[in-house]
């Protein structure tokens, strides 16, 4: 079992509300991301950061922001929540690049109303 | 366009049955290809990884094949179970890239009836 956390676990909220989604590890893992998935859909990579300070977009565009202030923990924070951003988002870590393997945390549910 | 693609989108079988789980893709340059597992409301869990030079590789009864002049994989369970029950995933990573940049599938979904 990976040592990868997300809260919430779910979270329905109406329009216009900024929230943050937490994400933690404690594997001391340098790369960190965020993945959006929709249901019966691919994971798509919205953000992903190297090392503390670092941080870059992925390949879906996402209104939402990251921050990279300490290697255990990655938030993702959206600052007004719309219909569109329901999905679950999926966070990951890995300690290096190349065949390293992603360690996925349960996801946050997220439903905006 | 997705360049990973996973037949069949769905499956059902009965438990104690073995089962062959599909995997096209396009992704070159080529570094690996992982089979992942995720159930319903989890993150996905890895089952497999596979390089260039490697065309098959284990994992209890997950058994995954690679050919990688064809660009296709497999992943065959063996004496299927309840709990196999699941979403499997193929994630292709090419070398193009320090990041090593996954392309996923859209998986297939596995039902094991009792």
């Amino acid at each position: 079992e990976a040592d990868i956390y997300q809260t919430p676990r779910y979270l329905v909220i109406g329009t216009g509300k900024k929230i943050t989604l937490e994400c933690s590890q404690t594997m001391g893992h340098d790369k960190m991301y965020w993945y959006q998935q929709d249901p019966g859909m691919e994971l798509h990579l919205i953000h992903y950061s190297y090392g503390v300070n670092s941080t870059e977009k992925g390949d879906l565009s996402s209104e939402s922001t990251v921050s990279r202030i300490r290697t255990e923990h990655f938030p993702l924070t959206l600052e007004s929540a719309r219909p569109s951003h329901t999905s679950q988002y999926l966070c990951a870590s890995s300690p290096k690049a190349g065949v390293e393997t992603q360690y996925f945390g349960p996801g946050t549910r997220l439903l905006v109303l | 366009k997705n360049q990973v693609e996973q037949s069949p989108q769905s499956l059902i079988i009965l438990e104690g049955k073995n089962c062959t789980l599909q995997c096209n893709y396009t992704v070159s340059p080529f570094s690996n290809l992982r089979w992942y597992k995720q159930d319903t409301g989890r993150g996905p869990v890895s089952l497999t990884i596979m390089t260039f030079s490697e065309n098959t590789k284990s994992n209890g009864r997950y058994t995954a094949t690679l050919d990688a002049d064809t660009k296709q994989s497999s992943l065959h369970i063996t004496a299927s179970q309840l709990s196999d029950s699941a979403s499997y995933i193929c994630v292709v990573s090419d070398r193009g890239s320090t990041l090593g940049r996954l392309y996923f599938g859209r998986g297939t979904q596995l039902t094991v009836w009792p």
